[in-house]
């Protein structure tokens, strides 16, 4: 069964470096998601991105955070300058444009630690 | 998107059902009951979801009220596997993007 892929698994930075987590969503999906969930609560969606454009986001996604489509497979979310509070696990998830009513597949997760 | 109350913790015993109740007594005609669940920190896994009639599939069955205003996802024979913090998640099915609003969600123990 096809399934979302993220990499790395767990990223380690340094407080103000810029990392870029990946995601490969299912090839016939066409809205892509991150979602975020700060270890013990809940989950936070970021940002939804169809049609190479960014669809919402949510008021977490400020100007740090970007994201792109830089080929036809690849998600990914970059944070230009890392803080401590931006340690948390990053899902990606994607879902198909039609079909089981917006059913959305998530990825295993980055693991996000900022030091 | 209507509020969903759900309690934070639950016990079932290995192979017996596990019946996990959710609120949504603000729910709009046009919105549907999505239930996902999480083990331990992976990614949410899509269940099951609803309108008014009740639903199965092969991981659970969904028995929405007539009025709509809550609904118990049922794990017929739960499993160690089936150990997870369960959602319910109300919202419109439709728009260009349908993010997801998760809450805390009930944690199911399965035990032996």
């Amino acid at each position: 069964e096809p399934e979302v892929t993220q990499t790395p698994s767990h990223q380690v930075t340094q407080m103000g470096q810029e990392v870029i987590l990946r995601c490969v969503p299912i090839s016939n999906h066409l809205y892509f998601y991150w979602y975020r969930q700060i270890l013990g609560q809940k989950v936070e969606f970021l940002v939804s991105f169809y049609n190479n454009e960014i669809s919402e986001k949510s008021e977490i996604f400020d100007d740090q955070f970007s994201v792109e489509r830089p080929d036809g497979s690849n998600f990914t979310l970059k944070i230009r300058s890392t803080k401590l509070e931006d340690s948390a696990m990053y899902f990606c998830a994607s879902r198909r444009l039609a079909g089981r009513l917006y059913e959305q597949y998530f990825g295993p997760g980055t693991r996000l630690t900022v030091t | 998107d209507a509020k969903t109350t759900q309690p934070p913790s639950m016990d079932c015993a290995e192979g017996r059902a596990a019946n996990l109740p959710c609120n949504h007594s603000t729910i709009s005609g046009n919105e549907y009951v999505y239930w996902y669940r999480q083990i331990h920190s992976q990614g949410p896994q899509y269940i099951i979801h609803g309108l008014k009639n009740n639903e199965t599939n092969e991981m659970a069955s969904l028995i929405i009220t007539e009025d709509r205003k809550s609904s118990t996802l049922i794990l017929p024979h739960a499993t160690l596997r089936d150990t997870a913090v369960y959602y319910c998640i109300v919202r419109v099915a439709t728009g260009t993007a349908s993010k997801l609003t998760f809450g805390t969600g009930t944690r199911l123990q399965v035990t032996l």
